[in-house]
Protein backbone atom coordinates (compact mmCIF):
# COMPACT_ATOMS: atom_id res chain seq x y z
CA UNK A 1 0.00 0.00 0.00
CA UNK A 2 1.25 3.25 -1.43
CA UNK A 3 1.28 6.65 1.40
CA UNK A 4 2.43 9.74 1.45
CA UNK A 5 1.90 12.15 4.39
CA UNK A 6 3.31 16.02 4.40
CA UNK A 7 4.46 17.27 7.51
CA UNK A 8 5.78 20.79 8.80
CA UNK A 9 4.43 24.39 10.42
CA UNK A 10 1.11 25.70 10.15
CA UNK A 11 2.19 28.98 10.24
CA UNK A 12 5.05 30.41 9.24
CA UNK A 13 6.11 34.41 9.18
CA UNK A 14 6.47 36.62 6.09
CA UNK A 15 10.13 36.76 5.00
CA UNK A 16 10.85 33.14 6.59
CA UNK A 17 11.77 29.86 5.10
CA UNK A 18 9.16 27.12 5.22
CA UNK A 19 10.48 23.50 5.34
CA UNK A 20 8.32 20.54 4.34
CA UNK A 21 8.76 17.03 4.88
CA UNK A 22 7.04 13.90 2.59
CA UNK A 23 7.33 10.75 4.68
CA UNK A 24 6.17 7.84 2.00
CA UNK A 25 5.78 4.13 2.15
CA UNK A 26 4.89 1.52 -0.25
CA UNK A 27 7.71 2.26 -2.82
CA UNK A 28 11.25 3.47 -2.56
CA UNK A 29 13.02 6.06 -3.91
CA UNK A 30 15.91 4.45 -5.14
CA UNK A 31 13.75 2.58 -7.76
CA UNK A 32 14.49 3.47 -11.28
CA UNK A 33 11.83 5.43 -12.65
CA UNK A 34 10.26 6.67 -9.46
CA UNK A 35 9.63 10.44 -8.25
CA UNK A 36 7.97 12.29 -6.01
CA UNK A 37 6.91 15.88 -6.31
CA UNK A 38 5.73 19.07 -4.50
CA UNK A 39 1.87 20.64 -5.90
CA UNK A 40 0.31 23.51 -3.73
CA UNK A 41 -3.32 25.13 -3.61
CA UNK A 42 -4.10 28.44 -2.38
CA UNK A 43 -7.74 29.00 -0.42
CA UNK A 44 -10.14 28.94 -3.54
CA UNK A 45 -7.65 27.98 -6.28
CA UNK A 46 -6.01 25.89 -8.51
CA UNK A 47 -3.43 23.07 -8.38
CA UNK A 48 0.27 24.12 -9.03
CA UNK A 49 3.06 22.37 -9.27
CA UNK A 50 6.02 23.18 -7.57
CA UNK A 51 8.57 20.72 -7.80
CA UNK A 52 9.57 17.23 -8.37
CA UNK A 53 13.13 14.81 -7.25
CA UNK A 54 13.49 11.55 -9.09
CA UNK A 55 15.21 8.24 -8.40
CA UNK A 56 18.53 9.77 -9.65
CA UNK A 57 18.61 12.58 -8.16
CA UNK A 58 17.29 14.91 -11.38
CA UNK A 59 15.74 17.75 -9.78
CA UNK A 60 12.96 19.81 -11.85
CA UNK A 61 11.15 23.21 -10.40
CA UNK A 62 8.58 25.73 -11.34
CA UNK A 63 10.32 27.76 -13.26
CA UNK A 64 8.12 30.99 -11.51
CA UNK A 65 9.49 29.80 -8.16
CA UNK A 66 12.98 28.14 -8.73
CA UNK A 67 14.68 31.34 -7.32
CA UNK A 68 12.97 30.08 -3.87
CA UNK A 69 12.84 26.32 -4.23
CA UNK A 70 14.86 23.48 -3.41
CA UNK A 71 13.70 19.67 -3.33
CA UNK A 72 16.27 17.09 -1.70
CA UNK A 73 15.51 13.35 -0.65
CA UNK A 74 16.59 11.15 2.20
CA UNK A 75 15.91 7.33 0.40
CA UNK A 76 16.83 5.30 3.46
CA UNK A 77 13.99 7.48 5.63
CA UNK A 78 11.80 7.69 2.81
CA UNK A 79 11.30 11.27 2.97
CA UNK A 80 11.42 14.47 0.72
CA UNK A 81 12.17 17.45 1.75
CA UNK A 82 11.13 20.87 -0.08
CA UNK A 83 12.10 24.35 1.06
CA UNK A 84 10.65 27.49 -0.01
CA UNK A 85 12.49 30.88 1.26
CA UNK A 86 11.44 34.70 1.51
CA UNK A 87 7.20 33.25 2.27
CA UNK A 88 4.68 35.75 1.69
CA UNK A 89 1.05 35.62 2.57
CA UNK A 90 0.53 35.01 -1.43
CA UNK A 91 2.20 31.38 -0.65
CA UNK A 92 -0.47 30.63 2.14
CA UNK A 93 -1.85 27.15 0.82
CA UNK A 94 -2.38 23.68 0.87
CA UNK A 95 0.62 21.89 0.34
CA UNK A 96 0.84 18.06 -1.39
CA UNK A 97 3.17 16.30 -2.02
CA UNK A 98 2.19 12.92 -4.83
CA UNK A 99 3.76 10.82 -6.03
CA UNK A 100 3.74 10.16 -10.29
CA UNK A 101 3.36 6.59 -11.83
CA UNK A 102 6.56 4.94 -12.30
CA UNK A 103 7.84 6.33 -15.96
CA UNK A 104 4.83 8.58 -16.41
CA UNK A 105 3.34 12.29 -16.33
CA UNK A 106 0.45 12.22 -13.81
CA UNK A 107 0.15 11.48 -10.37
CA UNK A 108 -1.41 8.57 -8.46
CA UNK A 109 -0.78 8.68 -5.46
CA UNK A 110 -1.05 11.80 -3.10
CA UNK A 111 -1.07 13.03 0.47
CA UNK A 112 -3.38 14.32 2.40
CA UNK A 113 -2.05 18.06 2.12
CA UNK A 114 -1.07 20.28 4.89
CA UNK A 115 -2.44 24.24 5.04
CA UNK A 116 0.47 26.58 6.03
CA UNK A 117 -0.20 29.94 6.32
CA UNK A 118 1.74 33.24 6.30
CA UNK A 119 0.97 35.47 8.46
CA UNK A 120 2.90 37.85 10.75
CA UNK B 1 5.04 27.96 -20.17
CA UNK B 2 1.95 25.73 -21.76
CA UNK B 3 -1.53 27.05 -20.49
CA UNK B 4 -4.78 24.94 -19.87
CA UNK B 5 -8.27 26.60 -19.75
CA UNK B 6 -11.18 25.19 -18.35
CA UNK B 7 -14.54 26.78 -17.98
CA UNK B 8 -14.79 27.88 -14.48
CA UNK B 9 -18.33 25.96 -13.72
CA UNK B 10 -20.92 23.27 -15.16
CA UNK B 11 -24.28 22.07 -13.66
CA UNK B 12 -25.69 19.09 -14.55
CA UNK B 13 -29.25 17.31 -13.75
CA UNK B 14 -28.93 13.36 -11.54
CA UNK B 15 -28.79 11.15 -14.78
CA UNK B 16 -27.63 13.46 -17.23
CA UNK B 17 -24.20 13.85 -19.21
CA UNK B 18 -21.65 16.23 -18.03
CA UNK B 19 -18.92 17.00 -20.19
CA UNK B 20 -15.86 19.51 -18.72
CA UNK B 21 -13.67 20.47 -21.50
CA UNK B 22 -9.71 21.64 -21.17
CA UNK B 23 -8.16 23.79 -23.94
CA UNK B 24 -4.59 24.30 -24.75
CA UNK B 25 -2.87 24.67 -28.29
CA UNK B 26 -2.61 21.06 -29.73
CA UNK B 27 -3.20 19.34 -26.62
CA UNK B 28 -4.28 16.51 -28.97
CA UNK B 29 -0.92 15.85 -29.61
CA UNK B 30 -0.33 15.85 -25.52
CA UNK B 31 -1.52 13.33 -22.92
CA UNK B 32 -4.29 14.45 -20.65
CA UNK B 33 -5.10 13.35 -17.51
CA UNK B 34 -8.05 14.50 -15.12
CA UNK B 35 -7.87 14.81 -11.66
CA UNK B 36 -11.14 14.98 -9.12
CA UNK B 37 -10.91 16.61 -6.03
CA UNK B 38 -13.63 16.96 -3.34
CA UNK B 39 -14.00 19.55 -0.55
CA UNK B 40 -11.50 18.86 1.90
CA UNK B 41 -9.67 16.07 -0.16
CA UNK B 42 -6.59 15.76 -2.43
CA UNK B 43 -7.28 15.10 -5.90
CA UNK B 44 -7.85 11.74 -7.44
CA UNK B 45 -6.95 10.50 -10.43
CA UNK B 46 -10.05 9.78 -12.81
CA UNK B 47 -8.18 9.35 -15.98
CA UNK B 48 -5.05 8.83 -17.60
CA UNK B 49 -3.60 9.37 -20.73
CA UNK B 50 -6.82 10.56 -22.42
CA UNK B 51 -8.86 7.78 -21.90
CA UNK B 52 -8.21 5.37 -19.40
CA UNK B 53 -9.29 4.95 -16.20
CA UNK B 54 -7.84 3.76 -12.70
CA UNK B 55 -9.06 0.75 -11.18
CA UNK B 56 -11.85 1.65 -8.28
CA UNK B 57 -13.18 4.40 -10.99
CA UNK B 58 -16.77 3.86 -12.49
CA UNK B 59 -16.54 3.83 -16.19
CA UNK B 60 -19.33 6.66 -16.18
CA UNK B 61 -16.11 8.56 -16.38
CA UNK B 62 -14.37 8.55 -19.80
CA UNK B 63 -11.58 11.01 -22.06
CA UNK B 64 -11.26 12.15 -25.37
CA UNK B 65 -8.48 14.33 -26.90
CA UNK B 66 -8.58 15.93 -30.21
CA UNK B 67 -7.15 19.19 -31.77
CA UNK B 68 -7.28 22.04 -28.93
CA UNK B 69 -9.57 20.43 -26.83
CA UNK B 70 -9.83 17.53 -24.36
CA UNK B 71 -12.84 16.32 -22.46
CA UNK B 72 -14.11 14.30 -19.31
CA UNK B 73 -17.28 13.04 -19.80
CA UNK B 74 -19.43 12.08 -16.79
CA UNK B 75 -22.56 9.73 -17.68
CA UNK B 76 -25.24 9.43 -15.48
CA UNK B 77 -24.10 12.19 -13.20
CA UNK B 78 -24.70 11.34 -9.84
CA UNK B 79 -25.15 13.70 -6.53
CA UNK B 80 -21.33 11.93 -5.24
CA UNK B 81 -19.70 13.37 -8.58
CA UNK B 82 -20.09 16.81 -7.43
CA UNK B 83 -16.48 18.41 -7.23
CA UNK B 84 -13.49 19.85 -8.81
CA UNK B 85 -12.33 18.92 -11.47
CA UNK B 86 -8.60 19.50 -13.50
CA UNK B 87 -6.82 18.78 -16.19
CA UNK B 88 -3.14 18.24 -16.30
CA UNK B 89 -0.41 17.73 -19.03
CA UNK B 90 3.14 17.01 -19.17
CA UNK B 91 4.98 19.79 -21.21
CA UNK B 92 8.24 18.31 -22.46
CA UNK B 93 9.22 21.18 -24.10
CA UNK B 94 9.17 23.33 -21.43
CA UNK B 95 10.85 24.47 -18.29
CA UNK B 96 7.90 23.99 -16.34
CA UNK B 97 6.88 20.66 -17.24
CA UNK B 98 3.64 19.52 -15.07
CA UNK B 99 0.98 21.78 -16.09
CA UNK B 100 -3.04 22.33 -14.57
CA UNK B 101 -6.00 23.34 -15.76
CA UNK B 102 -7.70 25.90 -14.03
CA UNK B 103 -10.15 23.99 -12.67
CA UNK B 104 -13.94 23.41 -13.00
CA UNK B 105 -16.62 23.30 -10.50
CA UNK B 106 -19.24 20.55 -11.14
CA UNK B 107 -22.80 21.05 -9.58
CA UNK B 108 -25.39 18.25 -9.58
CA UNK B 109 -28.33 20.11 -9.60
Amino acid sequence: QITLKESGPTLVKPTQTLTLTCTFSGFSLSTSGVGVGWIRQPPGKALEWLALIYWNDDKRYSPSLKSRLTITKDTSKNQVVLTMTNMDPVDTATYYCARPAVREYYFDYWGQGTLVTVSS
Amino acid sequence: SYVLTQPPSVSVAPGQTARITCGGNNIGSKSVHWYQQKPGQAPVLVVYDDSDRPSGIPERFSGSNSGNTATLTISRVEAGDEADYYCQVWDSSSDHPYVFGTGTKVTVL
